[in-house]
């Protein structure tokens, strides 16, 4: 059984649309992330998600929200769509959220390849 | 820019030798991770050392920690051609939970 699970893995679309990524995980983990990987492999955080908390990274655009049906979830919508959206996106998952700090790895899902022509 | 640095950008090695790949980066931390990333996949989690340790070891793995100048080194002993990949460090800071990602380090073993 995949862990992360990321659905599309491929994504095609042209410059204005809205498209949706999924993400769901199957370990019980309490918070999830999205994080974009851009074409020089630097991976940056754009959002993590309990059930209690959103945290946004100020630099993502307000195109891009996250949306989580339930715990196991957490989808990502992306609208008006420009051409420096284009990039890999990885949802992943960890176990605690603690104020004690993160003592755990996370598992990334296998990546969406998101290009806007 | 919460962001580490890697060094080397890329290294190439023939298989048996060792690799070292260092990581240094710019807060206070409550852990460093580092993670595989193969060539269009997703990243895959080695090793995890906490602020309080210096060392740690999973297999072929040594990882080393000095938070005094704020860096990192990941070992690789014995490497072999299915090490290729690219190594990233991460860190988590203190009263934080996200993971900040270094610039990575493109790992070729040659055969």
């Amino acid at each position: 059984d995949t862990a992360v699970s990321q659905t599309p893995k491929y994504l095609v679309t042209q410059m204005g649309n809205d498209k949706s990524i999924k993400c769901e995980q199957n370990l019980g983990h309490d918070t999830m992330y999205w994080y974009k990987q851009d074409s020089k492999k630097f991976l940056k955080i754009m959002f993590s998600y309990n059930n209690k908390e959103l945290i946004i990274n100020e630099t993502v655009p307000n195109r891009f929200s996250p949306k989580s049906p339930d715990k196991a979830h957490l989808n990502l919508h992306i609208n008006s769509l420009e051409l420096g959206d284009s990039a890999v996106y990885f949802c992943a998952s960890s176990q605690d959220r603690g104020t004690t700090g993160r003592n755990y790895g996370y598992t990334f899902g296998s990546g969406t390849r998101l290009t806007v022509v | 820019s919460q962001q580490g640095e890697e060094d080397p950008q890329a290294l190439s090695i023939q298989e048996g030798e060792n690799a070292t790949m260092n990581c240094s980066y710019k807060t206070s931390i409550n852990n460093l991770q580092w993670y595989r990333q193969n060539s269009g996949r997703g990243l895959v989690h080695l090793i995890l050392i906490r602020s309080n340790e210096r060392e740690k070891h999973s297999g072929r793995l040594r990882v080393t920690l000095d938070t005094s100048k704020k860096s990192s080194s990941l070992l690789i002993t014995a490497s072999r051609a299915a090490d290729t990949a690219s190594y990233f460090c991460a860190t988590t800071q203190t009263g934080a939970n996200n993971l900040f990602f270094g610039t990575g380090t493109r790992l070729t073993v040659i055969p």
